[in-house]
């Protein structure tokens, strides 16, 4: 079946380091791939997204490009801040049907 | 535009009881989408609502049911609580079938069974 597997956490940085969370799919056919973020006490929160082979969604810094001869769609921040802090999740869809998560990953962004 | 709002936002219930919790969908959006969250974990499907009908059902039984109205708004009901309910309900819009549109969650509903 359809599903999203994510590095497993808690992602502890330091601020400003290098972010990346990978996100890797199992699917046939042709999803379309997201990031979410979820802050304590909070529902889910669109990140980016990109719908086709090799487009980059990019949002607030963040920036994930869908691999398709690797079915990855890998999370990346440059320069992480506190703020960051939060559980990531990465999700797919395709046409007609609901949307499928990852299990999440807890981002902890130390001063 | 308004957001998806959903009620309430805490609830506490006795096993076996049964429960309603409601979510209105972002204007213009005719998809609901329920997902149950337990804690440290990533949203299950439960079902989804397009136009007020069932339009897929994740492996949830037969007492999770739902709801979608006119107005787009929706019900998730659950029967004959059990303490593995207790968990965080979250309600998704969307504006239509087409993979490319996301979703907008609401806040979610803390259901906890005692």
């Amino acid at each position: 079946g359809n599903s999203v597997t994510q590095m497993e956490g808690p992602v502890t940085l330091s601020e400003e380091a290098f972010l990346t969370i990978n996100c890797t799919y199992t699917a046939t056919g042709y999803p379309s791939l997201f990031w979410y973020v979820q802050y304590p006490g909070e529902g889910l929160q669109l990140l980016l997204k990109a719908t086709k082979a090799d487009d980059k969604g990019s949002n607030k810094g963040f920036e994930a490009t869908y691999r398709k001869e690797t079915t990855s769609f890998h999370l990346e921040k440059g320069s992480v801040q506190v703020s960051d802090s939060a559980v990531y999740f990465c999700a797919l869809r395709y046409n007609n049907n609901d949307m499928r998560f990852g299990a999440g990953t807890r981002l902890t962004v130390k001063p | 535009e308004t957001g998806v709002t959903q009620s309430p936002t805490h609830l506490i219930k006795t096993r076996g009881q049964q429960v309603t919790l409601r979510c209105s969908s972002q204007s213009g959006h005719n998809t609901v989408s329920w997902y149950q969250q337990a804690l440290g974990q990533g949203p299950q499907f439960i079902f989804q609502y397009y136009r007020e009908e069932e339009n897929g059902r994740g492996n949830f039984p037969p007492r999770f049911s739902g709801l979608q109205f006119p107005n787009y708004s929706s019900e998730l009901n659950v029967n004959a609580l059990e303490l593995d309910d207790s968990a965080l309900y979250l309600c998704a819009s969307s504006q239509g079938q087409n993979r490319d549109y996301g979703y907008t969650f609401g806040s979610g509903t803390r259901l906890t069974v005692v």
